[in-house]
């Protein structure tokens, strides 16, 4: 596809239940980010894959949030015992490189249109 | 940890008025970058900056990197209506062990009255 694509565009779920998203980035980004963003707040940096790699997870609040991205391509966030304070949209996006690598500039991150989590 | 502050919260402005929109940063950053979210969209990017002092210009916006690399700003000549959304900016901690954290401020809202 043309973007980053992003699977489900809402989801809602009772507390305690697993829920995963799904993050389809552009065809040929190394990199990719997962964020949560709230109401009226930026973007929260959960995590990022150089490729099949999770090269900075220090964004992840607790150990319920884990992430992976088996062929480097597509990457799924997964959430154990939800819970309401999970509430946000979850925001993926990906980039040629890593925003700031040496000798590569210009690195800019391509949101997608994000998935809308609400736990009851 | 890194914390990114950006003034004001909101903006309110008649069309065809200037807007600037700050963003401090705890740390030295190794790059910012400006991103324009639309109500109900998502983030898109503007503009990255990596030199300390660097201005660059868009058509009528201006953006510029302080000269420690920890301070930016974004300034909108003349104002219009296709202008309004939430302005972001996200820097890369240069101290930081990895290049592809940024962390994003909490956003101006620009509002423009016809």
């Amino acid at each position: 596809g043309a973007g980053v694509s992003q699977t489900p565009s809402n989801k809602v779920t009772e507390k305690g239940k697993y829920v995963e998203l799904r993050c389809d980035p552009i065809s040929g980004h190394t990199a990719l980010y997962w964020y949560r963003q709230s109401l009226g707040q930026g973007p929260e940096f959960l995590i990022y894959f150089q490729g099949t790699g999770a090269a900075d997870d220090s964004g992840l609040p607790n150990d319920r949030f884990f992430a992976v991205r088996p062929e480097g391509s597509v990457s799924t966030l997964k959430i154990q015992r939800t819970e309401r304070g999970d509430s946000a949209v979850y925001l993926c996006a990906s980039s040629l490189y890593p925003a700031g690598a040496p000798g590569h500039y210009y690195n800019e991150q391509f949101f997608g249109p994000g998935t809308r989590l609400t736990v009851l | 940890g890194q914390q990114v502050m950006q003034i004001p919260q909101y903006q309110h402005v008649q069309e065809g008025e200037d807007f600037t929109t700050y963003c401090n940063s705890s740390t030295t950053l190794s790059n910012i970058q400006w991103y324009k979210q639309r109500p109900g969209g998502h983030p898109v990017f503007l503009i990255q900056l990596v030199k300390s002092g660097e201005v660059k210009k868009q058509k009528r916006l201006t953006f510029q990197f302080g000269e420690a690399k920890k301070n930016s700003s974004l300034h909108i000549t003349a104002t219009q209506t296709t202008d309004v959304g939430t302005y972001f900016c996200a820097g890369g901690d240069a101290g930081g062990t990895s290049y592809g954290k940024l962390t994003f401020g909490q956003g101006t809202i620009l509002t423009v009255h016809p």
